[in-house]
Parts: structure tokens; C-alpha cells; sequence
């Protein structure tokens, strides 16, 4: 099936750095992804949807300064967490929508970043 | 707000019994997907059901949708061991913008 990557896998960093993770979609394209966080023992939230060439849409409470989106190619979006703090420890799941190749009713996921802030 | 509601919280069976999960939602969908998620791991997708369709089956899953009552159920018969996770369904209304439901932890005991 579509194959979506993460990278990092998992990330350790000292508060009040920024860290990035990078979604992609290694063999389809996908003009629209979505970034996830998901708390212990809790389900995914989703935080925005990231649009390839334009601006991302964020879900209502998500920051958008805090949490920066990029979406600067068809395979290709980043979520960077600026500022991090302890209470953005968490786990972070990208998903891509096939536009052609590949199913188009449904999302593929990527495999997750686990974050954890000092 | 999350939309899908999952019933039970968390199950514990022991193996060969099946499970039965159920998932409720708030909006009319175009699709709805069951997923399952081992622990600190990524999603594995299981089925998906679109609005049209009133059963599907996977192996030993069963998924049903009652939309009139804006309901899911997956059923897994024979569980093993293996199926320890937690299940989660997701609700597409034609955005592809998923939501997700609370989750139902699944364990089997063997």
C-alpha cells in the first residue's frame, strides 16, 4: 500500500527549543496532509490540515505560531513546535490523502514522532 | 470536538472469545474506518465502510454501519493474543478530514 515516512521517529529536546518533523508521502503525491498529536492513553486530536502551496487550516485551540506548518511540496510537509515546552510532549502522527495511484477514500499514516520536551 | 464516541473504554477477553467494540458518531459521514494502534506505535488501518454499505468483512473482522442511528460496530471473532491494541474508529464527512473516535483498549488474554 501508499507509504507515508516520519522523521524523526522520536525526539528528545530542552525546552524552549523548536524542533521539526517531516511528513512524506514516498510514492504518491498528496496536495493535502494532516498532522495529529495524540496524548497517552487518548486519542488522535487533529491539530491542521496542511494544504501543498497555500496556508494550513488549524483546528480551534491549536496555535499556529506554536505549531508551524509547511507544506512546500506535493510529497513533502513539516510541522515545527517552536518554543517547546513539557506539555507539548507527545506523540505526533502525519497522514496523507492520495490524490491518484493510490486509494483516494482514505488516509494513509505515517508511523509517529514521539516528542518529549525537558 | 472529537465526534466518534467508542464503547467499551476497554475490554479484556480471554483468547478465542470474540470482541465486539462500538463506535457512535454526530454528523452524517461519507465513510468510516476502523483502525487499530499497538502501544506508542503508528495506526493500522482495518476497514473501511462507505455510507452505502451496511457490512464488511476483513478475515476475522466484521465491521457493520447503521447510519440511521449514526452507529459502527467491529467485531473480531477468535481473538488471539496478538490482537492486544486499541481500536479506534474515524469518521470522513467528504472533507477527508478524519475524526477520530475516543478508543476501545482491547485485551486479550491468553
Amino acid at each position: 500500500g501508499a507509504v507515508v515516512s516520519q522523521h524523526p521517529s522520536w525526539v528528545i529536546c530542552k525546552s524552549g527549543t523548536s524542533v521539526k518533523i517531516e511528513c512524506r508521502s514516498l510514492d504518491f503525491q498528496a496536495t493535502t496532509m494532516f498532522w495529529y498529536r495524540q496524548f497517552p492513553k487518548q486519542s488522535l486530536m487533529l491539530m491542521a490540515t496542511s494544504n501543498e502551496g497555500s496556508k494550513a487550516t488549524y483546528e480551534q485551540g491549536v496555535e499556529k505560531d506554536k505549531f508551524l506548518i509547511n507544506h512546500a511540496s506535493l510529497t513533502l510537509s513539516t510541522l515545527t513546535v517552536t518554543s517547546a515546552h513539557p506539555e507539548d510532549s507527545s506523540f505526533y502522527i502525519c497522514s496523507a490523502h492520495s490524490t491518484s495511484g493510490w486509494s483516494t477514500d482514505t488516509q494513509y499514516f505515517g508511523p509517529g514522532t514521539r516528542l518529549t520536551v525537558l | 470536538s472529537q465526534q466518534g464516541e467508542e464503547d467499551p473504554q476497554a475490554l479484556s477477553i480471554q483468547e478465542g472469545e470474540n470482541a465486539t467494540m462500538n463506535c457512535s458518531y454526530k454528523t452524517s459521514i461519507n465513510n468510516l474506518q476502523w483502525y487499530r494502534q499497538n502501544s506508542g506505535r503508528g495506526l493500522v488501518h482495518l476497514i473501511l465502510i462507505r455510507s452505502n454499505e451496511r457490512e464488511k468483512h476483513s478475515g476475522r473482522l466484521r465491521v457493520t454501519l447503521d447510519t440511521s442511528k449514526k452507529s459502527s460496530s467491529l467485531l473480531i471473532t477468535a481473538s488471539r493474543a496478538a490482537d492486544t491494541a486499541s481500536y479506534f474508529c474515524a469518521t470522513d464527512s467528504g472533507t477527508y478530514k478524519y475524526i477520530f473516535g475516543t478508543g476501545t483498549r482491547l485485551k486479550v488474554l491468553a
